[in-house]
């Protein structure tokens, strides 16, 4: 069973719009974190917002935000405000610990498109 | 400060052939993973390493794939002799701790076509 499901293979946004990128989860393992990275044209993994399975509160970074739904097992990230920039691919990965080892699996991620 | 650093950025070699592909961590970043990028199989963990030691290369592919970190501040990811499957982009990322909110920081990776 895949770790993490990312089923937006693309998506559109019109500038200045929000949009919402799904990402699902399953694990058993109760403390795990969630990532989100983009991935531009260049090539380069930029890090862009982290949940942690026992944090209260949804995190936000500037124009990121995480809309973490625990019993849904969700983390879609939320991009308001969108920019030309944004176009990129993104990625949604999970870090569980099994034993000593600690590793992040991805999804297949997300191309999003931002349009004038 | 610096950023992860791989070289080469671009490698092109014919099937066969060794190749090194070369990483420097971010100074006082205790853990160093490889990973591959395909467009088949996405972003896959290959190996990771805390304070030098291979931790868990279960994501190697097969023994053509060998990785080594002698020190600190550097890591070699070498396959011989490679095939063309395994062209893809290889990234090298580091980070302080695997834990809480601790990020891993990718380098620019290194494209590789092997013909």
């Amino acid at each position: 069973a895949q770790k993490i499901t990312q089923t937006q293979p693309g998506m559109f946004v019109q500038e200045k719009e929000a949009v919402t990128l799904d990402c699902t989860y399953d694990t058993s393992d109760p403390s795990y974190g969630l990532f989100w990275y983009k991935q531009p044209s260049s090539g380069e993994m930029i890090f862009l917002i982290y949940q942690g399975s026992y944090d209260q509160q949804n995190a936000t970074e500037g124009r990121y935000s995480l809309n973490f739904q625990k019993a849904r097992k969700s983390a879609n990230l939320v991009i308001s405000a969108s920019q030309l920039g944004d176009s990129a691919m993104y990625f949604c990965a999970m870090r569980e610990t099994d034993g000593t080892a600690s590793k992040l699996t991805f999804g297949t991620g997300t191309r999003l498109q931002v349009t004038l | 400060d610096a950023g992860v650093i791989q070289s080469p950025r671009h490698e092109v070699t014919e099937m066969g052939q060794e190749v090194t592909l070369r990483c420097k961590p971010i100074s006082g970043h205790d853990y160093l993973f490889w990973y591959r990028q395909t467009m088949m199989r996405g972003l896959e963990l290959l190996i990771y390493f805390n304070n030098n030691v291979p931790i868990d290369d279960s994501g190697m592919p097969e023994d053509r794939f060998s990785a080594k970190m002698p020190n600190a501040s550097f890591s070699t990811l070498k396959i011989q002799p490679s095939e063309p499957r395994d062209s893809a982009v290889y990234f090298c990322a580091s980070s302080l701790s695997t834990s809480g909110g601790e990020t891993q920081y990718f380098g620019p990776g290194t494209r590789l076509l092997v013909l």
